[in-house]
């Protein structure tokens, strides 16, 4: 395990186009977390899970975002119809959590990223 | 709104020189702050976090709740800190930080 991983690494597409992002957490994180990035900004929270279930959405996670992790392992993150505001830098992290200390906050490990273009 | 303000985009000094990354923040309560890094072509990465109190490649940064501020320094800069920094922070029950806009530290030799 050499990290968090993410697929593809760049992604072009066209305007009204679908597109999926995959994640893979390191292996024995049960927390996962998307963020976007664009030009100038840090990372802006998209989403995150804890196994499998989706805990917390950001207002930024429009109808048009969806995201799963169905046996709280990898991840996905799908954008329908994708316009060219969704221009962006896809980040993927993961984290553990202390047994019995569901408000810790644990390291978030970060993957490289899936880069964006919508023409 | 609970955020986190980083008020300089570009930070440039030479080798050697004294730096500090600016680092202000809105929250309520007990927030924890942290700093991130980012070196060219890398992963995004936890430096530092105040509750640690560690000094990590020589940069320390002390929570200073008077004025809200969560600054990043080091005394003495080197070119391979050169990077983009971002300070994060988390609080009113979230377990999600909250990034600023980050400051590119470029140390020249």
């Amino acid at each position: 395990d050499t990290g968090v991983s993410q697929d593809p690494r760049h992604k072009i597409t066209k305007r009204g186009q679908n597109v999926t992002f995959r994640c893979d957490p390191i292996s024995e994180h049960n927390r996962l977390y998307w963020y976007r990035q664009t030009l100038g900004q840090g990372p802006e929270f998209l989403t995150y899970f804890q196994n499998e279930a989706q805990l917390e959405k950001s207002r930024l996670l429009s109808d048009r975002f969806s995201a799963e992790r169905p046996k709280g392992s990898f991840s996905t993150l799908e954008i329908q119809r994708t316009e060219q505001g969704d221009s962006a830098m896809y980040l993927c992290a993961s984290s553990s959590t202390d047994l019995g200390q569901e408000s810790s906050y644990n390291e978030q490990f970060f993957g490289p990223g899936t880069r964006l273009t919508v023409l | 709104a609970q955020r986190v303000t980083q008020p300089e985009k570009l930070l440039s000094v030479f080798k050697g020189a004294p730096v500090e990354l600016k680092c202000n923040y809105s929250y309520s309560g007990s927030p924890e702050l942290f700093w991130y890094v980012q070196y060219s072509r890398q992963r995004l990465q936890l430096l530092l976090r105040h509750i640690s109190r560690e000094s990590i490649k020589g940069f320390t940064a002390d929570l200073n709740k008077g004025e809200t501020s969560f600054h990043l320094k080091k005394p003495f800069a080197q070119e391979e800190d050169s990077a983009m920094y971002y300070c994060a922070g988390r609080g009113g029950g979230s377990y999600i930080p909250t990034f600023g806009r980050g400051t590119s530290l470029i140390v020249h030799p």
